[in-house]
């Protein structure tokens, strides 16, 4: 069973700053990792799949990176709008079912 | 547009039943699998279960494996969670997803229903 990781768990910045959040798996899953943002009383929205695409309608702002086991979001400029909690994500074609990480809460410092 | 409508919550003792519907339009619902991913308050997001696109795999979370089904009714756009001996750590809004198309967010979920939130409590 692949387990995911995400550091750190809060992450304080301010507007304008630049925002790294990580992502581990605890074996190879290639490139098949997704990125999720969401917000207090509102459903998880695609932000970036397959590792490093973005989701339509989702900034330039917003990049991903990474494969095998270790994976990052990057936000290079935050907006206000950004501060939110972040999961990553893996599923596989089987078994079909689906791995969240923990999540990064992003706050306004 | 494209959207999920979840409904069905609500709060119910330790136990008994309950029975989750998700309302699929704005895309070919028999063409994609489906999922429910639950979120317990204050925590992360769960896996809970996936039907294939006919209807004919299914596979669970072991937290909720001989207790929970997920079925879908293609041919009026709807996706189920029939929840059954009910616990108070079921506690939480459980979410609709759909997953991506074959050539774009394969493995990822593209589109999320608002949510339904279950309580279970004495």
């Amino acid at each position: 069973e692949i387990v995911l990781t995400q550091s750190p768990a809060t992450l304080s910045l301010s507007p304008g700053e630049r925002a790294t959040l990580s992502c581990g798996a605890t074996q190879n899953v290639g490139t098949s990792l997704a990125w999720y943002q969401q917000k207090p009383g509102q459903a998880p929205r695609l932000l970036i799949y397959d590792s490093s695409t973005r989701a339509t309608g989702i900034p330039a702002r917003f990049s991903g990176s990474g494969s095998g086991t270790d994976f990052t979001l990057t936000i290079s400029s935050l907006e206000p709008e950004d501060f939110a909690a972040y999961y990553c994500q893996h599923r596989t074609e089987w078994p079909p079912g689906a791995t969240f990480g923990p999540g990064t809460k992003m706050d306004i410092k | 547009q494209v959207q999920l409508v979840e409904s069905g919550g609500g709060v119910v003792q330790p136990g008994r039943s309950l029975r989750l519907s998700c309302a699929a339009s704005g895309f070919t619902f028999s063409n994609y699998g489906m999922h429910w991913v639950r979120q317990a308050p204050g925590k992360g997001l769960e896996w809970v279960a996936v039907v294939s696109s006919d209807g004919g795999t299914t596979y669970y979370a072991d937290s909720v494996k001989g207790r929970f089904t997920i079925s879908r009714g293609n041919s009026e756009n709807t996706l189920y969670l029939q929840m059954n001996s009910l616990r108070t750590e079921d506690t939480a809004e459980y979410y609709c997803t759909k997953e991506g198309a074959a050539t774009k967010a394969r493995y990822a979920f593209d589109i999320w229903g608002q949510g339904t939130m279950v309580t279970v409590s004495s």
